[in-house]
């Protein structure tokens, strides 16, 4: 069974940095590209980064580029978003994400961590 | 990274058929094979319903179909059961290894 646990989460500063972690079983998790989608509240899915298997090919969404930092290691099955310069319209869940097969669509999505800009 | 268009809601009665939209550009929904739609019941983790603008996951009844033409793509859910009431969201591949969601639709089974 897969299963995606975020981890991480919780109140920060404007301005501050916050480190999620989400690992993985079940799977081979150095078979997929996997990826972070946020949830602010009461509103709708924003998809906010994504990394291919090896970690040579990163992507990210305009609103976090230049602040947020994908990365993973294989060998402990994990994926990691830092998240530098935090603004009050981070404030939201942030979902870890199993790609599909090969990039073409968004598979297992862990439970969510909350994260919360505030001062 | 324009967010693809989607109704903000839509209803049917038990045993009815609903289609939700999904509108995007050539540069996302028209230009990939890559569309996806997800459901989310409230406090839940969104699931997988369709990818690959028309295939069901294991799991998920064949009372939920996709399709697209063009710039547009569409779910449609036939035989509505009390327990489809949800949010649902379009998600198409746009390119670079980026993604883009639609703004979700509130399915509401009268």
């Amino acid at each position: 069974e897969v299963q995606l646990v975020e981890s991480g989460g919780g109140l920060v500063q404007p301005g501050r940095s916050l480190r999620l972690s989400c690992t993985a079983s079940g799977f081979t998790f150095d078979d997929y590209a996997m990826h972070w989608v946020r949830q602010g509240p009461g509103k709708g899915l924003e998809w906010v980064s994504s990394i291919s298997w090896t970690s040579g090919s990163v992507a990210y969404a305009d609103s976090v580029r230049g602040r947020f930092t994908i990365s993973r290691d294989n060998a402990k099955n994990s994926l990691y978003l830092q998240m530098d310069s935090l603004r009050g319209e981070d404030t939201a869940f942030y979902y870890c994400v199993k790609d599909g097969a090969s990039w073409n669509f968004l598979d297992y999505w862990g439970q969510g961590a909350l994260v919360t800009v505030a001062s | 990274q324009s967010a693809l268009t989607q109704p903000r809601s839509v209803s049917g009665s038990p045993g009815q058929s609903v289609t939700i939209s999904c509108t995007g550009t050539r540069s996302d929904v028209g230009g990939y094979k890559y569309v996806s739609w997800y459901q989310q019941h409230p406090g839940k983790a969104p699931k997988v319903m369709i990818y690959d603008v028309s295939k069901r996951p294991s799991g998920v009844p064949d009372r939920f179909s996709g399709s697209k033409s063009g710039n547009t793509a569409s779910l449609t859910i036939s035989g509505l059961q009390a327990e489809d009431e949800a949010e649902y969201y379009c998600c198409s591949y746009a390119g670079s290894y980026s993604w883009v969601f639609g703004g979700g639709t509130k399915l509401t089974v009268l």
